[in-house]
């Protein structure tokens, strides 16, 4: 079974610095998705960035790079020029992307404090 | 465009009860998942449906159902709830395609008391 570890329950950085939230995860599939959410006070899932396992470019968004490892089986986000919006939970969440598999697995979240 | 829209956001119900949450995905989405989020056990997938069937379930007991209408809306029931199923349902929809991206609505919160 797919498993997806963040290893980092809390995390905090000052406004306007650079933060870098770890996840690995567990598969013996080699086509799979990964995917960062960010879920703010409001509950909301909001997707933030997104890695296809077959390209070996890493995916960026704006202020939002991942690292992607596959050999390792490493997938971190780095959030770079931290914002008081970018408090929230982030969850690293895993899929395969076949047709008729929408489920999303993921691991437990990293809590973002960002320091004035 | 509108986004995942879950109804009721709120409510309580005491222990036996039952209890439907409904969710209308985005515009032209077919695929409605739903997962339950509580501290303990984290976010769980419920089950997934497409085009009025379900095409993936989780690991949950009968007691949890779901169903789709044709025009995608989809609904999920609790029936005879007990204080664990106290947690933050959450709808997500996408166009059921391999690789699409799935987007969230704001969740039903459940009290069982």
């Amino acid at each position: 079974a797919q498993t997806v570890t963040q290893s980092q329950p809390e995390m905090s950085v000052q406004e306007a610095e650079t933060v870098t939230l770890s996840c690995t995860y567990d598969t013996s599939e080699s086509d799979y998705y990964l995917f960062w959410y960010k879920q703010p006070p409001s509950r909301q899932m909001i997707l933030v960035i997104r890695q296809e396992a077959y390209k070996q470019q890493n995916a960026t968004e704006n202020r939002f790079s991942v690292n992607f490892q596959k050999a390792a089986k490493s997938f971190s986000l780095k959030i770079s020029d931290s914002q008081l919006g970018d408090a929230a939970m982030y969850f690293c969440a895993y899929r395969i992307p076949n047709f008729g598999n929408e489920k999303l697995t993921f691991g437990t979240g990293t809590r973002l404090t960002i320091i004035p | 465009k509108a986004g995942v829209t879950q109804t009721p956001r709120y409510l309580i119900k005491t222990r036996g009860q039952q209890v439907t949450l409904s969710c209308s995905p985005i515009s032209g989405h077919r695929s409605v998942s739903w997962y339950q989020q509580t501290p303990g056990q984290g976010l769980q997938f419920l089950f997934e449906y497409f085009s009025e069937t379900q095409r993936n379930k989780g690991n949950f007991p009968g007691r949890f159902s779901g169903r789709q209408f044709s025009n995608s809306r989809s609904e999920m029931n609790v029936s005879t709830l007990e204080l664990g199923d106290s947690a933050l349902y959450l709808c997500a929809s996408s166009r059921g395609a391999a690789g699409n991206t799935i987007y969230f609505g704001e969740g039903s919160w459940l009290t069982v008391v």
